[in-house]
């Protein structure tokens, strides 16, 4: 089965530091992966995905599929970026993709 | 257009109770997911609807959990018999189809608290 390692719980940075999330992944397939973000009393929302290659907010995140690893990173962090981050990763069975399995997630904290 | 809406937003209930879970997708999503979020822990996906169908049962923890969906609307997540361990957030997604890299849209979640 899948699985997703985020290792950090908190990660505490200051404004305008570089930050970077860490995501770790296990399957032997060519998953689909995903960063979600949680800003306080908000729902869970799409980041950004590997297969789009795309910026978001300032965060870029590259597959790395000899690390297996989809770490997010952002070059100088923002107050707004304090938020839980989730990593996640979708595989696709026979006549669709399932659900997608999750990271128990990063508290990141950007310190004025 | 409103997002996904789930009801009630809070739960308590005393264990051993029986529990009704509902979630109104987007219009015109045609897959609906609902996953469950214990305290500390990652998103735990449960199951998938593709239109009013379950292909795929094996995520819900046990057989006091259960899950409907009508047509390509609301669907209902009922846990039996609660138990404290069944306490989480109970959140819901659709999207688009049941596409490898449709973006799921998240409910604001329904707390479920067992005493």
């Amino acid at each position: 089965a899948q699985r997703v390692t985020q290792p950090e719980k908190l990660l505490s940075v200051f404004k305008g530091a570089p930050v970077e999330l860490k995501c770790n992944y296990s399957y032997s397939g060519s998953p689909e992966l995903f960063w979600y973000v949680q800003y306080s009393r908000q729902r869970l929302q799409l980041l950004l995905r590997h297969i789009s290659r795309e910026s978001i907010k300032g965060f870029t995140a590259d597959l790395n599929k000899g690390e297996t690893s989809f770490h997010l990173k952002k070059p100088f962090a923002q107050e707004e970026d304090s938020a839980m981050y989730y990593c996640a990763l979708r595989v696709y069975s026979g006549g669709g993709a399932d659900g997608l399995t999750f990271g128990k997630g990063t508290h990141l904290i950007i310190q004025p | 257009g409103a997002g996904v809406s789930q009801s009630p937003s809070n739960k308590v209930t005393e264990k051993g109770k029986d529990v009704e879970l509902r979630c109104d997708p987007i219009s015109g999503h045609t897959a609906l997911y609902w996953y469950r979020q214990r305290l500390g822990q990652g998103l735990e996906f449960l199951i998938y609807f593709q239109g009013n169908s379950a292909p795929d049962k094996s995520g819900l923890p046990s057989d006091r959990f259960s899950a409907e969906r009508t047509g390509e609307s609301v669907s209902t997540l009922t846990i039996q018999r609660t138990q404290q361990e069944d306490s989480a957030v109970y959140l819901c997604a659709s999207s688009l189809i049941r596409g490898f890299t449709d973006t799921q849209y998240f409910g604001p979640g329904t707390r479920l608290t067992v005493l």
